[in-house]
């Protein structure tokens, strides 16, 4: 069973830039759930989707953007990116099922907006 | 929405116990949790609570409760150095959002 996989694992951009992060979720998980992790603050949940479709968003603004494979692997995409947007983001599996939801966490995008 | 709050730092010495605390707003949170974050790393599922029980005992770990004050902690017994990491509080709120703390650094000391 192969854990929760994220790539790339750094990034630099610059302002206006856009960006695709990519998560490979755990084996027979169908839910993905992406965070932004600002430094020296907990993660910030940014949405979730479920079997392809977005289940829950955060308040983050709509250049904040995200898909799900059929293989339940997912991209985020942020475009026009801000110096604020510099963070380590997370990206979480999951089984809908699962009784007490527990979430499987990558090791993260290390993202640098310069 | 949720507010979920932790004290920033604790410094603790080895063998002896840490209890690090966390106090949330939103109560309707079935399962109430703690991650840890190593330096570099992604978040692991340290333990968690269901919202019924005022106890858990996980070897080393215990989880208290306290639903009326909207308290949670985490009780490490005998902490060793490896436990020097970023603890966060996480609860669900009315949304199905999971809301974490800021996070409580515990820096293990000899």
């Amino acid at each position: 069973e192969t854990g929760v996989t994220q790539s790339p694992t750094h990034l630099i951009k610059t302002r206006g830039q856009q960006v695709t992060l990519r998560c490979s979720s755990q084996s027979g998980h169908n839910t993905v759930s992406w965070y932004q992790q600002a430094l020296g603050q907990g993660p910030q949940f940014i949405f979730q989707y479920y079997r392809e479709e977005e289940n829950g968003r955060g308040n983050f603004p709509p250049r904040f953007s995200g898909l799900q494979f059929p293989n339940y692997s997912s991209e985020l995409n942020v475009n026009a990116l801000e110096l604020d947007d510099s963070a380590l983001y997370l990206c979480a599996s999951s089984l809908r099922q699962d009784s007490y939801n527990e979430q499987f966490f990558g090791p993260g995008t290390r993202l640098t907006v310069l | 929405g949720e507010d979920v709050e932790q004290s920033l730092f604790l410094s603790v010495r080895e063998g002896d116990s840490s209890v690090i605390n966390c106090t949330y707003t939103d109560s309707s949170s079935t399962y109430l949790y703690w991650y840890k974050q190593e330096p570099g790393a992604g978040l692991q599922l340290l333990t968690y609570i269901f919202s019924n029980m005022d106890m858990k005992q996980d070897q080393r770990l215990t989880v208290l409760l306290n639903k009326k004050d909207k308290h949670l902690s985490l009780r490490i017994a005998d902490t060793q150095t490896g436990d020097s990491a970023i603890y966060f509080c996480a609860v669900y709120d009315s949304w199905g959002k999971l809301q974490f703390g800021a996070g409580t650094q515990v820096v293990v000391t000899p």
